[in-house]
């Protein structure tokens, strides 16, 4: 029962380049979306979330989208820096319970 | 920045024995959870506690476990008796309320030999 679902495992891109990661839900209740950002034996950490009274949300470098009558949510990075190479999940929940569902995760290498 | 806690990093422990895994949540935080992720795997929900008991858990989240809250600072997770497939990097996260932002600690590296 994957509610969300990150079909692409990896991604490079170049330095300076953007990064496009995404994410797609099945949940139509989800109200409320986050990325999360995870480096090797560290735990996630937070990146950027919107709420889906929104379609959009920004900060600095990271642009988050989502389109809720597909279902589905991306992560914008611009430029691309070697730095935020690292896994990053997607992450859904609903305003009626306090459960977090992630996605299996998009490993993404900014090659310098 | 204030942090979840974990300890310890790393547990190696013989199948059918007992464990159990330490985590402080934020000061001010009022969800606590925990996640595991199986190594090349989705981080998957165990269960999450509030107001002093279980709100929700998982079908992971079998008799075998169980999380306590032992005084105002601690949430804890103990595996009674742990099984081979329980080896996961093991994750406590906490809220300070619902429909915010989730912080998690580092882990702790459960090796079940």
């Amino acid at each position: 029962d994957q509610q969300v679902k990150q079909n692409s495992p990896s991604l490079s891109v170049q330095e300076g380049r953007i990064s496009i990661l995404n994410c797609d839900y099945t949940n139509s209740m989800f109200d409320y979306f986050l990325w999360y950002k995870k480096y090797p034996a560290e735990g996630p950490t937070f990146l950027i979330s919107i709420s889906s009274i929104k379609d959009k949300n920004e900060d600095g470098r990271f642009t988050v989208f989502l389109n809720k009558s597909a279902k589905h949510l991306s992560l914008h990075i611009v430029p691309s820096q070697p730095g935020d190479s690292a896994v990053y999940f997607c992450a859904a929940t609903a305003n009626t319970g306090n459960q977090f569902y992630f996605g299996t995760g998009t490993s993404l290498t900014v090659i310098p | 920045e204030p942090e979840v806690t974990q300890t310890p990093s790393h547990q190696v422990t013989q199948m059918g024995q007992e464990v159990i895994l330490r985590c402080v949540p934020i000061s001010n935080h009022l969800y606590f959870y925990w996640y595991r992720q199986i190594l090349g795997q989705k981080v998957e929900f165990l269960v999450s506690f509030y107001n002093n008991e279980i709100s929700e858990k998982s079908e992971i989240f079998d008799d075998q476990f169980s999380v306590e809250r032992p005084d105002g600072s601690n949430f804890t997770l103990k595996i009674r008796s742990t099984k081979l497939e329980d080896s996961a990097m093991y994750f406590c996260a906490s809220m300070r309320g619902q429909s915010e932002k989730l912080f998690f600690g580092s882990g702790t590296q459960l090796s079940v030999l």
